[in-house]
C-alpha cells in the first residue's frame, strides 16, 4: 500500500543552526499532514499541521512546507536547540474518514 | 494541563499469558487509541474508539482486543502474549473538535519472552 516515508533515519544539526526535515508522501488523496515530535522516554507531542489547500504554515520557530507536486513535506526549525533533540515523525490523513498513518520518523541531534 | 496515563512504563510477560494494558485519560475525550511503535516502522494503529463501548480496528488488529467501558479508561488486550508483540505501546486521546491533534500517554513498553 501506499506509505509515508523519511529521507533521513538521522538528522545532526549545531545548536543555532537551521534544521530542515524532510518527509515523502505517496498517498495523493491525502489532504492533511502532522508533526509530531518525540523525546526519550516520551510519547509524540503535536508540533503543527497543515491541510492541502496551504503550501505553508508557521508556528513558533517552526514552519512547515507542503510540495503537492512533487508529494514533498518538511519541518524546519529555526535556531536549533538542544531541546530539539528528538524523534520527528510526519503523518497524512488520506481524506475525512481516513486514518492517520505515520512515517518511520527522523531522528534530529543537536550538537554543541 | 492534558494528561494521558498509562499503567506501567514496563512490562514483561511470558508466552501465552494474557495481558492488559491500561489508559486513562483525564481530558473528556471522546475518541481513544491504541498504536504500536517499532523502530523503522513509526507508530501503527491496532485499534481506536470513538465513544464508550465503541471500537474499530485499525491497521495491525490481530492478536488483541480492547475494552471502553469508561470514558476515561481504554485498555487493550492481549489474549495470548507472543515474542512478536514485544513493542512499545502508545495511548492516545483525541476530542471530537480537535482535529487530528492526538495527546499521547509515555507508552508501555512490553517485552514477551
Amino acid at each position: 500500500g501506499e506509505s509515508v516515508g523519511l529521507h533521513l533515519p538521522t538528522l545532526s544539526v549545531q545548536e543555532g543552526d537551521n534544521s530542515i526535515i524532510n518527509c515523502a508522501y505517496s498517498n495523493s488523496a491525502s489532504d492533511y499532514f502532522i508533526w509530531y515530535k518525540q523525546e526519550s522516554g516520551k510519547g509524540p507531542q503535536f508540533i503543527i499541521d497543515i491541510r492541502s489547500n496551504m503550501d505553508k504554515r508557521q508556528g513558533q520557530r517552526v514552519t512547515v512546507l507542503l510540495n503537492k507536486t512533487v508529494k514533498h513535506l518538511s519541518l524546519q526549525i529555526a535556531a536549533t536547540q538542544p531541546g530539539d533533540s528528538a524523534v520527528y515523525f510526519c503523518a497524512e490523513k488520506p481524506g475525512s474518514w481516513g486514518k492517520l498513518q505515520f512515517g518511520a520518523g527522523t531522528q534530529v541531534v543537536v550538537t554543541p | 494541563d492534558v494528561k494521558v496515563t498509562q499503567s506501567s512504563r514496563y512490562l514483561v510477560k511470558r508466552t501465552g499469558e494474557k495481558v492488559f494494558l491500561e489508559c486513562v485519560q483525564d481530558m473528556d475525550h471522546e475518541n481513544m487509541f491504541w498504536y504500536r511503535q517499532d523502530p523503522g516502522l513509526g507508530l501503527r494503529l491496532i485499534y481506536f474508539s470513538y465513544d464508550v463501548k465503541m471500537k474499530e480496528k485499525g491497521d495491525i488488529p490481530e492478536g488483541y482486543s480492547v475494552s471502553r467501558e469508561k470514558k476515561e479508561r481504554f485498555s487493550l488486550i492481549l489474549e495470548s502474549a507472543s515474542t512478536n508483540q514485544t513493542s512499545m505501546y502508545l495511548c492516545a486521546s483525541r476530542s471530537l473538535g480537535g482535529g487530528e491533534k492526538l495527546f499521547f500517554g509515555s507508552g508501555t513498553q512490553l517485552s514477551v519472552l
